[in-house]
Order: C-alpha cells, then structure tokens, then sequence
C-alpha cells in the first residue's frame, strides 16, 4: 500500500463549485505539505503544516483553505473553484531528518470548468 | 520568494549521451539541496540531498556535486537510457523550518 494517498485523483468541476482533496499517510510523519504543480513553473506550495495545531500559509495560499484534521489527514478546500486552479495538486510528507526530505503522493489532477 | 532556476527547461537526447543540468540557487542561508526525479503519472521522487559545499553524490550513472558559495548544483547522467526520461526538479531548503522552495524541473527526454 502507498504511503502516502490522495484522493480523489482526477476531478474535473464547474466554476463557483467547493471542493476538497484529502491526503492521508501511513509514514507518521509530523509535517504535511500541498503543492500544485503548472507546467513551466514546478512545484509552489500552498501550505503547510508541522503539527495538528500548526497551519502555515506558503506562497500561494489565497483562494484555498486547509485543515488538518489528525496527524495523518490533511484536506486541501477550493471554497470557490475558478478556472486557474486548474492544476496538478501534490501532498507531501516529512519527518524533518533527512534535511527535510519530502515524500509525494500520487497526485490530484484537478480541471475547474 | 526564493529565486530557485533549472536550465534548460527541457532537454533531448538520444541513448548512450551523457548529460548534465543545472539547479541554481541562492547563495545565502543554505541548508541543503535536494535533487527529485518525477516521471510522468507518478510521485516525484527523492535521488540526493546535499548540505555541504564541495558533496558530490552519485546512484548508479546519476551523480550530482554542489557549490554552495555561488550557489548551484549540476546533476549529471552518464549514458542516458530511455529510462531515465523524467522531470528532474531541484528544491532549495533556506532553514532548518521544513519549507522547500522548488525550480521548475528539467524535463528530459532520451530517444532510444
């Protein structure tokens, strides 16, 4: 079984419309990340977390919101879906030993209409 | 925001070259470099880290070295295989606070 899970995997919604994608790990690590990932501009994180009770804005936070429900969920919300978060969503995970070395799920592939 | 640039943004080969590319980065405030690879329709994947000046690292006919003073990373390859095709994406790490600032990968293609 993956380590770390997305669900769901491919979604493809209309503008307007709320959305959330769930990550779930069996690593047990403390510190969760969302990315989205556009072609020609890498991996931009949205946000972070290192703990349940800490929450972390990155560096394109507007527009999502998240929730850290136990240390191994972490949901990702689209309160207002609009056509340029259409995008490749990436959770990740990390311990914070190896220089904090991050472990990726599979990916959600996301398309607002 | 962190300034992290690859070169080239893509890159065609064909079977037995050798390559390399480029990660740069700021020089200032450095905790470690990490290299992934990411092939399509999975998980992007750690290859290196590296934290001091001078490390080179290698993993079969990958192996990637570091200047931390001017700040870039070169990742090599050695007899590219069809294989290796992927996104190679460098991700700076400022602090020890557990953010990584990514570049926008290297997408290399090997023709057999």
């Amino acid at each position: 079984d993956a380590d770390v899970t997305q669900t769901p995997r491919n979604r493809i919604t209309k503008t307007g419309k709320r959305i959330m994608l769930e990550c779930s790990q069996t690593k047990g690590h403390d510190r969760m990340y969302w990315y989205r990932q556009d072609p020609g501009l890498g991996l931009r994180l949205i946000y972070y977390s290192f703990d349940v009770k800490d929450i972390n804005k990155g560096e394109i936070s507007d527009g999502y919101s998240v929730s850290r429900q136990a240390q191994a969920k972490f949901s990702l919300s689209l309160e207002s879906a609009i056509p340029n978060q259409t995008a490749l969503y990436f959770c990740a995970t990390s311990d914070g030993v190896i220089y904090n070395e991050q472990f990726f799920g599979p990916g959600t592939r996301l398309t607002v209409l | 925001i962190l300034n992290v640039e690859q070169s080239p943004q893509s890159l065609h080969v064909q079977e037995g070259d050798s390559t390399n590319f480029t990660c740069s980065f700021p020089s200032s405030n450095f905790y470690a470099l990490h290299w992934y690879r990411w092939e399509t329709a999975k998980s992007p994947e750690a290859l290196f880290v590296m934290t001091l000046n001078g490390d080179e690292k290698k993993k079969g006919r990958i192996s990637a070295t570091l200047n931390t003073k001017e700040g870039y990373s070169y990742l090599y390859i050695k007899g590219s295989q069809p294989e290796d095709s992927a996104t190679y994406l460098c991700a700076f790490g400022g602090t020890s606070y557990g953010k990584l600032t990514f570049g926008q990968g290297t997408i290399l293609t090997v023709h057999p």
